[in-house]
């Protein structure tokens, strides 16, 4: 059973747009919402990450949404470039100090 | 080291065989966490150390999977009789308690073939 769940494997985005991932989670014990970045044949790196108090969190062109109520959080990237090509992977913790559960990963193509 | 290192980068065994992976954390990460990334899935985690301890070991899938750490450093997983299904990416990630989930540093990864 998927705790966290990304719909959409894969995404195409214009340069310059912006691009709007989203995540679904079941689990209402999780406390602590992360989204990491992955590039072929390298592991996953940190992006952004939002606690359960807040319901949103920016950081330079990356913000998350939180929609507690709705189980739903989603990364916006604003603009979009080509080096943002990567998967992306939502991620959730039922505490800063616990393991980290994935979903599957949405694929974000940046078209020129 | 700078990163976390994972060895070899690629493997590729006979079913059957026993393969050990292992990892190298960064220097002063007291935790470890195994993940594995099956083809279109996601990160499935597998075991987290805590020093030399492994407090939470509920994503082993079968006991022909296990992993241990020495030193408080290096980790291997050993996974016996490998199977077909075994074929994944393995990551190892580290950090440091205080910096929590969001420490996570990840090493590129073992990529396992069972042929």
């Amino acid at each position: 059973d998927q705790q966290v769940k990304q719909n959409s494997p894969s995404l195409s985005v214009q340069e310059g747009r912006i691009s709007i991932l989203n995540c679904d989670y079941t689990n209402s014990m999780f406390d602590y919402f992360l989204w990491y970045k992955k590039y072929p044949a390298e592991g996953p790196t940190f992006l952004i990450s939002i606690s359960s108090i807040k319901d949103k969190n920016e950081d330079g062109r990356f913000t998350v949404f939180l929609n507690k109520s709705a189980k739903h959080l989603s990364l916006h990237i604003v603009p979009s470039q080509p080096g943002d090509s990567a998967v992306y992977f939502c991620a959730a913790s039922p505490n800063r100090d616990d393991k980290i559960i994935f979903g599957k990963g949405t694929r974000l193509h940046i078209l020129p | 080291g700078a990163g976390v290192s994972q060895s070899p980068s690629n493997k590729v065994t006979e079913k059957g065989k026993d393969v050990e992976l292992r990892c190298d954390p960064i220097s002063g990460h007291t935790a470890l966490y195994w993940y594995r990334q099956s083809l279109g899935q996601g990160l499935e985690f597998l075991i987290y150390f805590q020093g030399n301890s492994a407090p939470d070991k509920s994503g082993l899938p079968s006991d022909r999977f296990s992993a241990e750490r020495t030193g408080g450093s290096v980790s291997t997983l050993t996974i016996q009789r490998t199977q077909q299904e075994d074929s994944a990416v393995y990551l190892c990630a580290s950090s440091l308690p205080i910096s929590g989930v969001r420490g996570y540093t990840f090493g590129s990864g073992t990529r396992l073939t069972v042929v």
